[in-house]
């Protein structure tokens, strides 16, 4: 099956710095990719969708300066979040989708733990 | 308004007992997927079940069921002779056949199964 992975799985950093969060297909073209938020004990939040080559489309109330993606090729986005506070620390999970007339299923990346200090 | 309701935010069950999460959507699109997922505490989902609103026809798969009702808009899943290794979150989430929205997902608050020994 379709295999998404995420670097890192976790990361802690200090208030202020940037953190880079990739996710990469493994195995086929992903054509779009979105990245979500889930906070403790909360559903999944979509942040934006992004297709590659193309500039990303943020959900309402998600800072654009704040949380920079950038899909450049088919098989790998990153999502960086500029000047992390504690209040960005969250789970991060990416997913990604291969051909538009797929089953409108999205293969979900592992998950990446950010806690800022 | 929201999409996907799963108004059982926790569920408690021994070891043995059947259970069913409930998943009620709304949409105005004729074509659109429903699917479940399966979080363990370790935090990646897990794929459990697609299904097109064309394809009412209910599905088992093991111990896993899901009926799903066009005419109540609902999509339920039930697990069968419940296991400890069960003790997930279950997110029910949406899918419209949109391509204005690239198809995105919409998840439910997630329902929290905790299975007793």
């Amino acid at each position: 099956g379709a295999v998404v992975s995420q670097h890192p799985s976790w990361v802690i950093c200090k208030s202020g710095t940037s953190v880079k969060i990739e996710c990469r297909s493994l195995d086929f073209q992903a054509t779009t990719m979105f990245w979500y938020r889930q906070f403790p004990k909360k559903s999944l939040m979509l942040m934006a969708t992004s297709n590659e080559g193309s500039k990303a489309t943020y959900e309402q109330g998600v800072e654009k300066d704040k949380f920079l993606i950038n899909h450049a090729s088919l098989t790998l986005s990153t999502l960086t979040v500029t000047s992390a506070h504690p209040e960005d620390s969250s789970f991060y999970i990416c997913s990604a989708r291969d051909t538009p007339t797929s089953n409108n299923e999205q293969f979900f990346g592992p998950g990446t733990r950010l806690t800022v200090l | 308004a929201q999409k996907v309701t799963q108004a059982q935010t926790e569920i408690s069950v021994v070891e043995k007992e059947d259970v069913t999460l409930d998943c009620v959507y709304e949409t105005r699109d004729t074509t659109y997927y429903l699917f479940w997922y399966k979080q363990p505490p370790s935090g990646e989902l897990v794929f459990l079940i697609r299904r097109n609103s064309f394809d009412e026809q209910n599905e088992i798969s093991g111990r896993y069921s899901w009926n799903f009702q066009k005419s109540t808009s609902s999509f339920n899943f039930t697990i069968t002779a419940s296991q400890v290794v069960d003790s997930a979150v279950y997110f029910c989430a949406l899918s419209e056949f949109s391509r204005d929205n690239f198809n995105k997902f919409y998840f439910g608050s997630g329902t929290k199964l905790n299975v007793k020994p």
